[in-house]
């Protein structure tokens, strides 16, 4: 099992449309989330963080964390041509290491 | 949040060579990491740099092949030793910042012919 899976996707939205993306993680000890946009050719870039079981809210964007499940998504709101690239989904676990999904691809078309 | 450059962005480099990339970050940080990230794949982090000790490798990652430098708090270089085709990837250095998440650098596209 991989320690944090994600389906590669493509994930295809019609612009102005909710995306929503899912993340599972297998180790039961971590404690910190990370979403990560990747556009192509360039490095991520961190959108959402989240901590504690429940829904965070950053504009347009809302990261939902479920413990118990060991379950992490993020849900894009009104979605538009720009948001199409890589999430990545990271855990934070031992010793300070962030581990990567395999990341999904968005494609919001107009 | 903490700024990193990174370089080169990119290089072409013939089989048998070695390239060092290096990080500069803006203000002093305990923990550099770097990550591979070969082409369509996620990132996989290869080890964990700290001031003043030896870095921490993950598996199927060894030194001889990957050596790290950490000769400060804001500074780290990665080598890329004895290169073949399977190292082209983007190389990545990212710093921790609390609950800002981790920062990346640029990347340093490699192909390797």
């Amino acid at each position: 099992q991989k320690e944090v899976e994600q389906n590669s996707g493509p994930l295809s939205v019609p612009e102005g449309a909710i995306a929503s993306l899912n993340c599972t993680y297998s180790d039961r000890g971590s404690q910190s989330f990370f979403w990560y946009r990747q556009y192509s050719g360039k490095s991520p870039e961190l959108i959402m963080s989240i901590y504690s079981n429940g829904d965070k809210e950053d504009g347009r964007f809302t990261a939902q964390l479920n413990k118990a499940s060991q379950y992490v998504s993020l849900l894009i709101r009104d979605s538009q041509p720009s948001d199409s690239a890589t999430y990545l989904c990271a855990v934070k676990g031992k010793s300070d290491k962030l581990i990567f999904g395999t990341g999904t691809r968005l494609q919001v078309f107009p | 949040s903490a700024v990193i450059s990174q370089k080169p962005s990119r290089d072409i480099c013939q089989r048998g060579t070695s390239l060092t990339i290096q990080c500069q970050v803006d203000s002093q940080v305990t923990m550099m990491f770097w990550y591979r990230q070969q082409p369509g794949q996620s990132l996989t982090l290869i080890a964990t740099a700290n001031q003043g000790s030896e870095a921490t490798y993950e598996s199927g990652f060894v030194i001889d092949k990957f050596p790290i430098s950490r000769p400060n708090l804001t500074f780290s270089t990665l080598t890329v030793s004895n290169m073949s085709p399977e190292d082209s990837s983007i190389y990545l250095c990212s710093v921790e910042q609390g609950i800002r998440g981790y920062t990346f650098g640029s990347g340093t596209r490699l192909t390797v012919v």
